[in-house]
């Protein structure tokens, strides 16, 4: 079975600032993905950020970063120089590769607010 | 191009009500995924459709729930007869690639808030 916890259920932030909000998993699987989602109030689940289990480096996308550190079993999402629109929930999924590979497990999400 | 787009938005329906949700994935995407969040719980997956074939429904309730991709475009799930614990949002996701190990990114829609009273 997968697991996905997200300790912090809101984080507060000052526009421009970086924040770095926590997940840590739990797999059997030998080879799996890690997601990060945004979740605004408009309520559209916006795809963020990806790292596979075996890439070599962290992966990045824009003001996005993931600190993975695979022993440690955890897949921090950094956003740098934080902006009022990143007010939003944020989610961590993963996706293993044996028992029905394909679907998303999610942790319970973080609520972040990005503040003047 | 169209993200998923999911209908209607908001649903408040009666206990022992029936309703059916509506999801229009990315055009060309053969992968197709129901997902629902109760509120203040984590998004549990429900089905995976690749094209009009059921891959995946370990996650469906009970059988009052019915999935349904008839063509393989969109999707309706319709839950007959609605429960209070029904309620939640109804999410859809849709992908292009679904091989094992690949990056296989899942493009969600808004969501359906269900309200059963």
């Amino acid at each position: 079975a997968q697991k996905i916890t997200q300790t912090q259920p809101g984080m507060f932030v000052q526009e421009k600032e970086a924040v770095t909000l926590d997940c840590t998993y739990d797999t059997s699987d030998p080879s799996y993905g890690l997601f990060w989602y945004k979740q605004p109030s408009s309520g559209e689940m916006i795809f963020l950020i990806y790292q596979g289990s075996y890439d070599q480096q962290n992966a990045t996308e824009g003001r996005y970063s993931l600190n993975f550190q695979k022993a440690r079993k955890s897949a921090n999402l950094v956003i740098s120089a934080s902006q009022l629109g990143d007010s939003a929930m944020y989610f961590c999924a993963m996706r293993g590769t044996t028992g029905g590979g394909n679907k998303l497990t999610f942790g319970t999400g973080t609520q972040l607010k990005v503040e003047l | 191009e169209a993200g998923v787009t999911q209908f209607p938005s908001h649903s408040v329906i009666e206990k022992g009500q029936t309703v059916t949700l509506r999801c229009d994935p990315i055009s060309g995407h053969d992968n197709l995924y129901w997902y629902r969040r109760v509120m203040g719980k984590e998004i549990k997956f429900l089905l995976h459709f690749v094209k009009e074939s059921k891959q995946d429904e370990s996650g469906m309730p009970n059988n009052r729930f019915l999935a349904e991709r008839t063509g393989g475009t969109y999707s309706t799930l319709k839950v007959q007869p609605a429960e209070l614990e029904d309620s939640g949002v109804y999410f859809c996701a849709s992908s292009q690639e679904a091989r094992t190990g690949a990056k296989n990114i899942q493009y969600f829609g808004a969501g359906t808030r269900l309200s059963v009273l």
